[in-house]
C-alpha cells in the first residue's frame, strides 16, 4: 500500500494564482482531511470529509475549496493565493465511526510559498 | 489561551537519560488524547494513545490527569533516534454544536545528544 500520497511536494505561487493540491489514499478510509502547519502553531484543520460526496469546513476554511468525488481522492483548491497561505499542507485519512477517533495517517506534505 | 498547550523546548537530553514533558488542554469535555511524533520536515505519525489508566509501550509511558487537565509523556533510556518533535492531540468539541475534532498542540522539540 502506498498509504497517503500528496502532490506536489513543493510549490511556489504568485499572489492571485490558483492551484490544486492533490491527495489520494489507498486504505479505503472514509475520513479525509486537510491541515496546514505553521511555525509555532499546531496543525489547523482546513476542510474534512466523512465520505464521498460529503465535505465540511474546519477551523480555517477561508480561501480554500475541496471536493470528494471518490473515496480515494480529496483535492484541495486554493482559489486566489495570498502570502498568508504560505505554509506546509498535510492531507490525512483515517477510519470513521461517529463519536470515535482513529489513528490519522498523513501524507508527506506540500510546502507552499506564495510570493 | 491555546486549547492545547505544549512547551516548545527544545529539550536537550543526553542519551540514556529519562525525559518527560506535559501538555495541557483547556476543554474539560475533551474525550481522547494522543501523542504523535514528527521528524524534521516529515509528516506526523501516531506514537501512542493516552488512556485514562495510563499506558506504556516499551520505553514510552503516557499518563492522563483529568483533574488538572494535562497529559504527559515519559521516555526512558532515551536514544538518538528519539530526537523529534512530539505533538499532543486532544479530541475535543470544536465550538460548533456537538461536533468534535482533533485539536493539535504546536509540539515539543526533543534533541538527544550522544
Amino acid at each position: 500500500n502506498a498509504g497517503v500520497t500528496q502532490t506536489p511536494k513543493f510549490q511556489v505561487l504568485k499572489t492571485g494564482q490558483s492551484m490544486t493540491l492533490q491527495c489520494a489514499q489507498d486504505m479505503n478510509h472514509e475520513y479525509m482531511s486537510w491541515y496546514r502547519q505553521d511555525p509555532g502553531m499546531g496543525l489547523r484543520l482546513i476542510h474534512y470529509s466523512v465520505g464521498a460526496g460529503i465535505t465540511d469546513q474546519g477551523e480555517v476554511p477561508n480561501g480554500y475549496n475541496v471536493s470528494r468525488s471518490t473515496t480515494e481522492d480529496f483535492p484541495l483548491r486554493l482559489l486566489s493565493a495570498a502570502p498568508s497561505q504560505t505554509s506546509v499542507y498535510f492531507c490525512a485519512s483515517s477510519y470513521s465511526t461517529p463519536g470515535t477517533v482513529y489513528e490519522q495517517y498523513f501524507g508527506p506534505g506540500t510546502r507552499l510559498t506564495v510570493t | 489561551r491555546k486549547e492545547v498547550e505544549q512547551d516548545p523546548g527544545p529539550f536537550n537530553v543526553p542519551e540514556g537519560a529519562t525525559v518527560a514533558f506535559n501538555c495541557t488542554y483547556s476543554n474539560s469535555a475533551s474525550q481522547s488524547f494522543f501523542w504523535y511524533r514528527q521528524d524534521c520536515r516529515k509528516e506526523p505519525k501516531l506514537l501512542m494513545s493516552v488512556y485514562s489508566s495510563g499506558n506504556e509501550d516499551g520505553r514510552f509511558t503516557a499518563q492522563l490527569n483529568r483533574a488538572s487537565q494535562y497529559i504527559s509523556l515519559l521516555i526512558r533510556d532515551s536514544k538518538l533516534s528519539d530526537s523529534a518533535t512530539y505533538l499532543c492531540v486532544a479530541y475535543a468539541p470544536n465550538g460548533f454544536g456537538s461536533n468534535y475534532q482533533l485539536i493539535w498542540g504546536a509540539g515539543t522539540k526533543l534533541i538527544i545528544k550522544p
